[in-house]
């Protein structure tokens, strides 16, 4: 059965700060890679998707990179700014196109 | 695009009661999940559907827990009868295969 654990699982960081979230899976056999944000009493907004056969996504300030062989990803996130205050989710899904999340990594950034 | 459709965005029910909530996906996305969101799990699968017909619903916890989707266009899950440990956000999501998900804004349940 896949896991998924993201670490850290907060974190508190000054405003400009270039920061990386962690996620972790321990099947390597996944179709696809998906970081989500999250806003408080809010739905979940993709980010960035990543599929088995690429090694990173990257949109505006945001990169994510893919590792399958160490089971790993990561989420840049380039100057941070107090508006990526958001819980940060990534999700894995395997052959069977069912998707397995982490619990997230809650950001805030201080002015 | 609308974007995925939830509704009621808000359900305050007692004990006992039957409780149906509903979902709309994207139009021309054939995957449609639904979860659910407590702070003691997470977010957890319930029951994926594929061109409307269900394919894994292990993450279904009860008897008391049934899910339908009738068309493309639409797709219900009911809880009969309510418990207060059913209190949840509830999320659908749908997608174009195993593609990117798009979330619904969700269902806040209260159970009394």
């Amino acid at each position: 059965k896949q896991e998924v654990t993201q670490i850290p699982a907060a974190l508190s960081v000054p405003e400009g700060e270039n920061l990386v979230l962690n996620c972790s899976f321990t099947d390597s056999a996944i179709y696809n890679l998906q970081w989500f944000r999250q806003d408080p009493g809010k739905g979940l907004t993709s980010l960035l998707l990543i599929q088995s056969s690429q090694r990173e996504q990257t949109s505006g300030r945001l990169n994510a990179s893919l590792d399958k062989s160490s089971g790993r990803s990561t989420l840049y996130i380039a100057a941070s700014q107090p508006g990526d205050s958001a819980t940060y989710l990534c999700a894995v899904t395997g052959g069977s196109y069912i998707p397995t999340f982490g619990r997230g990594t809650s950001l805030i950034v201080h002015p | 695009d609308a974007g995925v459709i939830q509704s009621p965005r808000h359900e305050v029910t007692e004990m006992g009661q039957e409780v149906t909530l509903r979902c709309k996906p994207i139009s021309g996305h054939n995957s449609l999940f639904w979860y659910r969101q407590t702070m003691m799990r997470g977010l957890e699968l319930l029951i994926y559907f594929n061109n409307n017909v269900p394919i894994d619903d292990s993450g279904m916890p009860e008897d008391r827990f049934s899910a339908k989707m009738p068309n493309a266009s639409f797709s219900t899950l009911k809880i009969q009868p309510s418990e207060p440990r059913d209190s949840a956000v509830y999320f659908c999501a749908s997608g174009r295969d195993n593609y990117e998900q798009y979330f619904g804004p969700g269902t806040r349940l209260t159970v009394t």
